[in-house]
Parts: structure tokens; sequence; C-alpha cells
């Protein structure tokens, strides 16, 4: 049983350029969330998926960044044209309406996250 | 408006100590539910416990203790007899359809 998964773990980049990260969902998950968390803070809201519907995105969700799950499963969160200002770790999290697999229904479960420096 | 204020920015105790983190919580829903999770060093965050806002009863789990009470809008987290393996950031989120999170308390357990 296998949790969340991100990948990159670390990326650098240079301003301007695209990145994307990877999210892995907990296999039974139908939700998936991001999120995105700076120095000395709390994470803050992105996005949120069901199945592959992106029911709702933040405003912090600028138009240069875009986010899929395109099956239903693995997500992917895309930046173009990175500022300074997007460094910060990108967190990806799971969970399901129901219960099982021992973890409390609607409990999003996080990845490791992905920590994003530009420079 | 939905709010979750954790006072305490950082508290650094000795080993065997008990601490008692804050948590208080602005929402005009009737329905919601209140989280703790613990982020180490390493940076995942690690869910400890979910309250609906129905449920006020205290829990308990080995060292681990919660109160909530809604009369003060508070769902403290107390640590008994805290431990070095404790020393992390722990955020206390509110959902009533995301995770709102606090600005974390930093705890740092001295042997």
């Amino acid at each position: 049983d296998t949790g969340v998964s991100q990948d990159p773990r670390h990326k650098i980049t240079k301003r301007g350029q695209n990145v994307t990260f990877r999210c892995d969902p907990i296999s039974e998950h139908n939700r998936l969330y991001w999120y995105r968390q700076t120095l000395g803070q709390g994470p803050e809201f992105l996005t949120y998926f069901q199945n592959e519907a992106q029911l709702e995105k933040s405003r912090l969700l600028s138009d240069r960044f875009s986010a899929e799950r395109p099956k239903g499963s693995f997500s992917t969160l895309e930046i173009q044209r990175t500022e300074q200002g997007d460094s910060a770790m990108y967190l990806c999290a799971s969970s399901e309406k129901g219960g099982g697999s021992g973890r409390v229904r609607e409990t999003q479960y996080f990845g490791p996250g992905t920590r994003l420096l530009v420079l | 408006a939905q709010k979750v204020t954790q006072a305490q920015t950082e508290i650094s105790v000795v080993e065997k100590e008990d601490v008692t983190l804050d948590c208080v919580y602005e929402t005009r829903d009737t329905t919601y539910y209140l989280f703790w999770y613990k982020q180490p060093p390493s940076g995942e965050l690690v869910f400890l416990i979910r309250r609906n806002s129905f449920d006020e009863q205290n829990e308990i789990s080995g060292r681990y203790s919660w109160n909530f009470q809604k009369s003060t809008s508070s769902f403290n987290f107390t640590i008994t007899a805290s431990q070095v393996v404790d020393s992390a950031v722990y955020f206390c989120a509110l959902w009533p359809r995301n995770l709102i999170f606090g600005k974390g308390t930093k705890l740092s357990v001295k042997p």
C-alpha cells in the first residue's frame, strides 16, 4: 500500500523556463489536490480534481499555471515562464469520499512535495 | 471568512515536558472538519487527526490528545511527555471545502 508520490522531489530552473511536476495519488482515491507552501507558511490551496474533472481553482493559480488529470489517475502541474516568486514547495494530496484501507474518509493524505527553486 | 490562527510561532521544550499547541479557527459553516498535521524536517505532511464539527469529544491517542471547544472555536493539541522525535512544524487546518491551514507552530524538543 503506497502513499502519494511526487516527482521530481527537487527542481532548480532559470527564470522564464517551463517546469512540470507529477503527482501519483493513492490508488483508490478519486480526489486530488495541489497546494503551494512557501517558507514559514502553511500550505495554500491551488486546485482540486475529482476524477478527471478540475472542480475548483484558487485565485493563486495564475494563467501561467495549468493542471491536468487526464485519466483520473496521476496529475501534472505545469508552470510556464517561471518567476522567482514561484519558488516554493508544491504539495499534492489525495482523498476519497468513502473509507477503506485503514484511512480516514474525506481526509487528505499528502505526498513528499516538489521543492522548486527559480533562479 | 474562513481562517485558522496558530498564535505560537515557535515553542521549545525539554524532553518529557508536556506541551500544548493552540489553534483558533473562524468559519460561518455549521458543518466542517478540523485537522492536525505534522511536518517533520523531511517536508512531508503527516495526518494526525480529524474532527468534525458535531463531535466535541476530546480524543487521546497515546501521548497525543486533542481538545475541541466549539464555544471558543479552538482545537488545541497536547503532547504529553514530549520526545525529540516530536520536533516538527505542526499545522492546524479547517475544511469547509478545501483545507485552510494555519501558519504552523514549530516545536523543538531538546534532549
